[in-house]
């Protein structure tokens, strides 16, 4: 079975652009995660889906940010009015929250975001 | 003060070392706690699952204890191919699932 898939795996961007990015998680994963990851630093939460829904949106830097999911599938995260501190690599993981690889999270590959 | 928190070294053992990364969290009511392994410029993978009961996985243990909140990673006979960053991930599935990562540990095995 395939993995989490995310694109573009690269998006260089001007600076007050929007931009979309794009998870596809694990067939039958009903929870997936976005995380920011800035350059030689950790992990930065931003948002959990349960299906489609997504009980806490705190996580997310500013209301520049926001995230959908339909068909307990895909995710799109979606970046307004692009900054240059957004500069950084987006990853996403989904997980199945039972079972013997109950919560353990998968990850994609990112996609490295460049606003210039 | 952050959830959680890790010693980020860098650790720079030499082969064959014995080395141990402690992770602690401040939310008591967390309920699953893994170890990633993040290589440079990769996204994290596990390397395992924290269980209550303590678990070994070859060169690898892992150990939770409840009542100091804090998680243990344990890797003997150290190999060239294990330096990367480690990262502890604490899950609280009571809070809307959130997801903490810490900063990670740095370790650096040379021959």
């Amino acid at each position: 079975g395939a993995g989490v898939s995310q694109s573009p795996s690269n998006k260089v961007t001007e600076k007050g652009k929007d931009v979309e990015l794009r998870c596809d998680p694990i067939s039958g994963h009903t929870a997936l995660y976005w995380y920011r990851q800035r350059l030689g630093q950790g992990l930065e939460f931003l948002i959990y889906f349960q299906g489609n829904s997504a009980p806490d949106k705190s996580g997310l830097p500013s209301d520049r940010f926001s995230a959908e999911r339909t068909g307990e599938s895909v995710s799109t995260l979606t970046i307004q009015r692009t900054q240059q501190e957004d500069s950084a690599v987006y990853l996403c993981a989904s997980s199945f929250p039972s079972g013997g690889n109950k919560n353990i999270q998968y990850f994609g590959a990112g996609t490295r975001l460049s606003v210039l | 003060r952050k959830e959680v928190e890790q010693d980020p070294g860098p650790f720079n053992v030499p082969e064959g070392a014995t080395v141990a990364f402690n992770c602690t969290y401040s939310n008591s009511a967390s309920q699953s706690f893994f170890w990633y392994r993040q290589d440079c410029r990769k996204e994290p993978k596990l390397l395992m699952s924290v269980y209550s009961s303590g678990n070994e996985d070859g060169r690898f243990t892992a150990q939770l204890n409840r009542a100091s909140q804090y998680i243990s990673l344990l890797i003997r006979d150290s190999k060239l191919s294990d330096s990367a960053t480690y990262l502890c991930v604490v899950l609280d599935n009571t809070n809307a699932g959130k997801s903490t990562f810490g900063d990670g540990t740095t370790l650096t095995v040379k021959p």
